[in-house]
């Protein structure tokens, strides 16, 4: 079985500073996505990025990108410019790419990220 | 973009009632749901998947008569807590997704209180 593992469970950062949140897995397949999503105080989970483990280029979407080490099995998330609206609940997620329609996420513990003024 | 739509948001209800959630993917077909259980400040519990038109697959410890999934359409999977005790109050959130490559779309969440 896969798991998830991340094991901060709190960070802080200036706002405009730089934060990374770690994120490491375990599994035995070679064909896999990996997420990162985002739960502010309202719950709503939001997708922030995704990885597709076949792609060596690592992934990014504004101010987020992650740093994907396959062999180290490793995929951390880098805000950039933190704002006020990042602080929230950050979870890293597997899925495997094998099981077709019923393959289902794997959630880490995650992390509470807050940003200080 | 997809969106999945979760109601109600909030119920409070009495003790020994049952309640009902609905999950509807309003721009896209979900051929698969799921419907997980959060605790605060604790990660998403996987509860069960349903596909459209056939029984849902529960989680180890999920008990099946207490909560009943149904996926009737391709828009729509419903999860009823039956009987519900204060130790059933929890966050429920739905998922959907069109398709084994698509991605994950979820709903807001329902909020449920048990007196």
């Amino acid at each position: 079985a896969q798991t998830v593992t991340q094991s901060q469970p709190e960070m802080s950062v200036q706002e405009a500073e730089t934060v990374t949140l770690s994120c490491t897995y375990d599994t035995s397949e070679s064909d896999y996505y990996l997420f990162w999503y985002k739960q502010p105080p309202s719950r709503q989970m939001i997708l922030v990025i995704r990885q597709e483990a076949y792609k060596q280029q690592n992934a990014t979407e504004n101010r987020f990108s992650v740093n994907f080490q396959k062999a180290a099995k490793s995929f951390s998330l880098k805000i950039s410019d933190s704002q006020l609206g990042d602080a929230a609940m950050y979870f890293c997620a597997y899925r495997s790419a094998l099981d077709g329609a019923n393959s289902k996420l794997t959630f880490g513990k995650g992390i509470t990220l807050s940003v200080r003024p | 973009g997809a969106v999945v739509s979760q109601h109600p948001s909030w119920v409070i209800c009495k003790s020994g009632t049952s309640v009902k959630i609905e999950c509807r993917s309003l721009d896209f077909q979900a051929t698969t749901m799921f419907w997980y259980r959060q605790f605060p400040k604790q990660s998403l519990m996987l509860m069960a998947t349903s596909n459209e038109g056939s029984k849902a697959t529960y989680e180890q410890g999920v008990e099946k008569d207490k909560f009943l999934i149904n996926h009737a359409s391709l828009t729509l999977s419903t999860l009823t807590v039956t009987s519900a005790h204060p130790e059933d109050s929890s966050f429920y959130i739905c998922s959907a997704r069109q398709g084994g490559v698509q991605p994950q779309h979820f709903g807001d969440g329902t909020r449920l209180s048990i007196l």
